[in-house]
């Protein structure tokens, strides 16, 4: 079975300016996560969908970050505008679904540096 | 609120000798507790989940670990460490009482095995 694939692997911006990741998670899979990992740090989860739906985005910056997953397959994750501390790797995992006992499926990551 | 804790920023280990990194939680409920692993310049790895039952849970790559409720910790277990093994090992625990399904991640141990 195909992994969750993200792109691009590596993004450098210039603050003030907007960026956009994308995500393609497994198939069959009705939840998707996307996580920020920032040096050192564990993973902290900014928005979690069912399906197309959000279930949690308690912790997303919502004055610059926005997310969405159309028709409930492939999921964007758009920074604008971008500061120095959005400076972090994005990843995007997904599970069978939200009440799954399962562990996730990680993508490889988007590598975001902000200069 | 749910957290976990790894108290080693960095475990150093001799192959062939055993490893144990170390993970505490909080939760107010029941909790399902995982292990991922992280190599360099890839996503996050499944490693083994604790759900319910034995409180030994044996994973991949030959990796274990044990559930102590006591305690509230899930500590991550090898026999016999190889230099492969070298990675970034994150634990990450789901309170199943409070409704939601957010995974809270530690921040990560890094382990060294030295041939």
């Amino acid at each position: 079975e195909a992994g969750v694939a993200q792109s691009p692997r590596y993004k450098i911006i210039e603050k003030r300016q907007s960026v956009a990741f994308w995500c393609n998670p497994i198939s069959g899979h009705a939840t998707l996560y996307w996580y920020q990992q920032i040096l050192g740090q564990g993973p902290k989860l900014l928005i979690q969908f069912q399906n197309n739906g959000v279930v949690d985005d308690s912790q997303l910056p919502k004055d610059r970050f926005s997310a969405e997953r159309l028709k409930g397959v492939d999921s964007t994750l758009k920074i604008q505008p971008a500061k120095l501390e959005d400076s972090a790797v994005y990843l995007c995992a997904s599970s069978l679904e939200g009440q799954t006992d399962y562990g996730y499926t990680f993508g490889s990551g988007t590598r975001l540096t902000v200069v | 609120a749910q957290s976990v804790a790894q108290p080693e920023d960095q475990v150093n280990v001799a192959e062939g000798n055993p490893l144990t990194v170390k993970c505490t939680y909080s939760v107010s409920g029941n909790p399902y507790l995982f292990w991922y692993v992280q190599y360099p310049n890839r996503g996050l790895q499944f490693l083994l989940k604790y759900i319910t039952g034995d409180n030994l849970v044996k994973g991949s790559y030959g990796f274990e670990a044990e559930f102590n409720k006591s305690q509230t910790s899930f500590h991550l277990k090898k026999p016999s460490a190889l230099v492969s093994d070298s990675a970034l090992y994150f634990c990450a625990v789901r309170d199943m009482n409070t409704g939601g399904f957010k995974t809270i991640f530690g921040a990560g141990t890094r382990l060294f095995v030295k041939a």
